[in-house]
């Protein structure tokens, strides 16, 4: 499994966009990007996958370079209730996901 | 959006006793998974099942632990012989096909073994 890194903890204001990069640079060819969120008491909530460039969705938007060996993690606009937990996950052929201690976004007003 | 369900959301429970855990995923899912997330710890992944059999599991899974299919809806995690360690919430997950699929996690269920 490729390991990830991303940082602890990131403070934001009402408004602003947030950026989490984290990095994987064991990523294998078959290995997709994919990122949860997981608040406080509840199970984490899929959030955008990626396997290359850029895919937006109505949340976030993932860029990922041409050597995937990086991803960032773009929520606009952020409003109190993005405060939760974020994590990276590399998955591939393979039946569990393997989570880390994920990006504890606080979101100031 | 549909989404998994699990009962009870709280359970309380004397060590040595054994505990049935509930899940209901997404009609249409295929993939059936258990993770645990111990206090201020990662969430970890118990064990994956397909087909009504086991497809992978972790060393946590040991033979205390059983997941069953009963029916067409319910799936199941079963704890023969709890102990404090066990205490933990835990999240049942599915997902339409393997692989890189997203999985979605139901609110899971608080374990308090006393």
């Amino acid at each position: 499994l490729a390991k990830t890194t991303q940082p602890i903890s990131m403070d934001s204001y009402e408004g602003q966009e947030v950026n989490i990069t984290c990095s994987h640079n064991n990523i294998a060819t078959n290995d997709y990007i994919t990122w949860y969120q997981q608040f406080p008491s509840q199970g984490p909530r899929f959030i955008i996958q990626g396997y290359k460039t850029k895919v937006t969705n109505e949340v976030a938007s993932l860029f990922i370079p041409a050597d995937r060996k990086s991803s960032t993690l773009s929520l606009p606009r952020v409003s109190l209730s993005d405060t939760a937990v974020y994590y990276c996950l590399v998955a591939s052929n393979d039946y569990k996901l393997s989570f880390g201690a994920g990006t504890t976004v606080t979101v100031r007003a | 959006e549909p989404e998994v369900t699990q009962t009870p959301s709280h359970q309380v429970t004397q060590m040595g006793q054994e505990v049935i855990l509930r899940c209901v995923p997404i009609s249409n899912h295929l993939y059936f998974y258990w993770y645990r997330q111990i206090l201020g710890q990662k969430v970890e992944f118990l064990v994956s099942f397909y087909n009504n059999e086991i497809s992978e599991k972790s060393e946590i899974f040991d033979d205390q632990f059983s997941v069953e299919r009963p029916d067409g809806s319910n799936f199941t995690l079963k704890i023969r012989s709890t102990k404090l360690e066990d205490s933990a919430m835990y999240f049942c997950a599915s997902s339409e096909a393997g692989g890189n699929q997203p999985q979605h996690f139901g609110d899971g269920t608080r374990l308090s073994i006393l």
